[in-house]
């Protein structure tokens, strides 16, 4: 089966940064995605990592450690906008079924 | 442009009632998928088809039924509404490989 923990919530400030964690245990593993969801909002895709290190994309990075099963999302230059859910998901079985884990909310305050 | 699209999205019904909602994409995505979005729990996945006439149960699919009659839609019903079904609820596409695509969602109420 399938085991996904992330923080419930967090705060953060304006302008510093963020890192988001995640820990997962599957039975196989093929890769992890980070959506964002903002309140009331369909999720949107961030990320996906299948290799182990880190993956740079603009504000935004996600790291995976297949080893640990563990990932995080890090997110610099925090902005306002960026206050959502973040959520961290892995792929089950040999279809392209996702399972999530509860999110985690994430407020930036001024 | 190619989207996903949800309707209704706000419904109210009352307990016993039958329910669909629907769910349409115009990318022709084979997979599709439901799931349901609850505090605490984040999204928990109800039925996924992955082509026409495709359907299959996931985590949370009692009380829940889909058909696959063509590409482009997935309709979930509800056969016999219960309050414990008040949620909101996402269909998501994917082309193969695993990014799934969202739609805006559906808020159900029953009372």
């Amino acid at each position: 089966g399938q085991n996904i923990d992330q923080p419930t919530e967090m705060t953060a400030t304006e302008g510093a940064i963020v890192q988001i964690n995640c820990t997962y245990q599957t039975s196989g593993f093929n890769g992890l995605f980070w959506y964002q969801q903002h309140a009331g909002e369909a999720p949107t895709f961030l990320s996906y990592n299948v290799l182990d290190g880190l993956e740079e994309k603009g504000r935004f990075s996600s790291f995976l450690s297949r080893s640990k099963g563990y990932s995080y999302l890090l997110l610099k230059e925090l902005q306002m906008k960026d206050s959502a859910s973040y959520l961290c998901a892995v792929p089950v079985g040999a279809g392209n079924m996702l399972t999530f884990g509860g999110g985690t909310r994430l407020m930036v305050k001024p | 442009d190619a989207e996903i699209t949800q309707s209704p999205r706000h419904k109210i019904t009352e307990t016993g009632r039958q329910v669909t909602l629907a769910c349409h994409q115009t990318w022709n995505h084979n997979n599709m998928f439901w799931y349901r979005q609850d505090l605490g729990h984040g999204l928990r996945l109800i039925h996924y088809s992955y082509g026409v006439q495709d359907t299959n149960k996931g985590e949370v699919s009692d009380g829940y039924s889909v058909s696959r009659s063509n590409t482009e839609d997935l309709p979930l019903t509800l056969e016999s509404a219960a309050s414990s079904q008040t949620s909101v609820y996402f269909c998501a596409s994917s082309p193969g490989g695993n990014e799934q695509f969202f739609g805006p969602g559906t808020r159900l109420t029953v009372l």
